[in-house]
């Protein structure tokens, strides 16, 4: 079983939709979460850290429940320039990050 | 600002052949990694380092060598090339201490072995 589970999509969504990602984390002592966007043939990039408090950036919402340990991504009022992969990032003891394989989001005019 | 420099871009390597990745920050970053990536599977850790001297295995190790013997350097090596390695090749650096910090990653490495 992967350390990080994601429902790798894709997911299509028209221009304007609120969609939703989920993922699922094995190892319960990583201690931090994140949201990393990468786009096709580039590096990852942070989109956003993840609390257990919920977080919010413009139409990003991230959420981490411990207890299930499960993390959220919420994107609202979607946008052509949001089309990318989304990777669910775990991060242990030491700084070692454990990722997901990634949701394809594919958004449509 | 430079952040994580990663060359080669683009690699087409035969069976057996050796070579280095080369992946250098400006950041004054204490950790490096390396990583790579296939389809489906995720980014996965290759080896990693903490600071000058010191480097450690990840997840897999095999086939590839680091060292560490300055803050901003940190060289992958293939000893000796298999179709197994083609994959996409990222070094990252992060500042190590705080929980919540940025992982900055190189462009990548598009490597195959034939």
């Amino acid at each position: 079983r992967k350390e990080v589970e994601q429902d790798p999509g894709p997911f299509n969504v028209p221009e304007g939709a609120t969609v939703a990602f989920n993922c699922t984390y094995s190892n319960s002592a990583s201690q931090s979460f994140f949201w990393y966007r990468q786009d096709c043939r580039k590096e990852p990039k942070l989109l956003m850290s993840v609390y257990s408090s919920g977080n919010e950036d413009g139409r990003f919402t991230a959420q981490l429940n411990r207890a299930s340990q499960y993390i959220s991504l919420l994107i609202r009022d979607s946008k052509l320039s949001d089309s990318a992969t989304y990777l669910c990032v775990g991060r242990e003891y030491g700084n070692k990050l454990v990722f997901g394989a990634g949701t394809i989001l594919r958004v449509k005019s | 600002n430079a952040g994580v420099t990663q060359t080669p871009k683009f690699q087409v390597l035969k069976t057996g052949q050796s070579m280095t990745l080369q992946c250098a920050q400006d950041m004054n970053h204490e950790y490096m990694s390396w990583y790579r990536q296939d389809p489906g599977m995720g980014l996965r850790l290759i080896h990693y380092s903490v600071g000058a001297g010191i480097t450690d295995q990840g997840e897999v190790p095999n086939g590839y060598n680091v060292s560490r013997s300055t803050t901003e350097d940190f060289p992958l090596r293939l000893l000796s090339a298999a179709p197994s390695q083609t994959s996409v090749y990222f070094c990252a650096s992060t500042r190590q201490g705080a929980m919540n910090t940025e992982a900055f990653f190189g462009q990548g490495t598009r490597l195959t072995v034939v």
